[in-house]
């Protein structure tokens, strides 16, 4: 079974809409690691943001926020007002105690968004 | 800029042939991990060191082999190359020495290695 589950091969959003980019997971610890990163069409892999299971409250970090629903084991990634320059592929990755990678992070497939003006 | 450098950015080489990929950490940072991007199969997780030492393996071929030296730096080793080989290699680092704490993975900017 899939780790991180991410269901939207590809997304087009006008700009300024906000974008919602799911993400499903899969773990049996109690204690995990969610994270975003996005890949500009230049490759490099941008950290965007970070929750903690035991989290509470979700993360937010500028126009990005993260809509963590532990029960349902979702961890979308919101980005508010959508700019040109928010067109990517975005990665789900989450990091487990238990996990292959030590403390490494297993991804998910992505999502190619592209912001249309 | 992450502060995670990789050399060379593009690799042209042909099957058959070895090649080795480098890679310098951020300062500070004590992990090295090594990840595969092709189209096919995504993200695909290599191999970990921490502070010189193999911490895990993920799904690294035995043609494949990693080190990581007393300055931290790291060196991927590809040899008796093939034409699914060809994909963007990327570095990471990262402050993290276990659990699941929030120290992200941060990324050099990737080896494109293709195989001819």
């Amino acid at each position: 079974a899939q780790k991180i589950t991410q269901t939207q091969p590809g997304m087009f959003v006008q700009e300024k809409e906000a974008v919602t980019l799911d993400c499903t997971y899969d773990t049996s610890d109690q204690s995990y690691g969610l994270f975003w990163y996005k890949q500009p069409s230049s490759g490099e892999m941008i950290f965007l943001i970070y929750q903690g299971s035991y989290d509470e409250q979700n993360a937010t970090e500028g126009r990005y926020s993260l809509n963590f629903q532990k029960a349902r084991k979702s961890a979308n990634l919101v980005i508010s007002a959508s700019q040109l320059g928010d067109s990517a592929m975005y990665f789900c990755a989450m990091r487990e105690p238990s996990g292959g990678g030590a403390d490494g992070l297993t991804f998910g497939k992505g999502t190619h968004l592209i912001i249309q003006p | 800029d992450s502060g995670v450098t990789q050399t060379p950015k593009h690799l042209i080489t042909a099957t058959g042939q070895r090649v080795t990929l480098r890679c310098s950490p951020r300062s500070g940072d004590l992990s090295v991990y090594w990840y595969q991007q092709s189209l096919d199969q995504g993200l695909q997780f290599l191999i970990q060191y921490y502070n010189g030492e193999e911490r895990a393996k993920g799904n690294i071929l035995e043609r494949f082999s990693a080190q990581q030296f007393p300055d931290l730096h790291s060196e991927l080793n590809l040899s008796s190359l093939e034409l699914g080989d060809s994909a963007l290699y990327f570095c990471a680092s990262s402050e993290e020495t276990g659990g699941i704490g929030d120290s992200p993975l941060h990324f050099g900017n990737g080896t494109r290695l293709t195989v001819t």
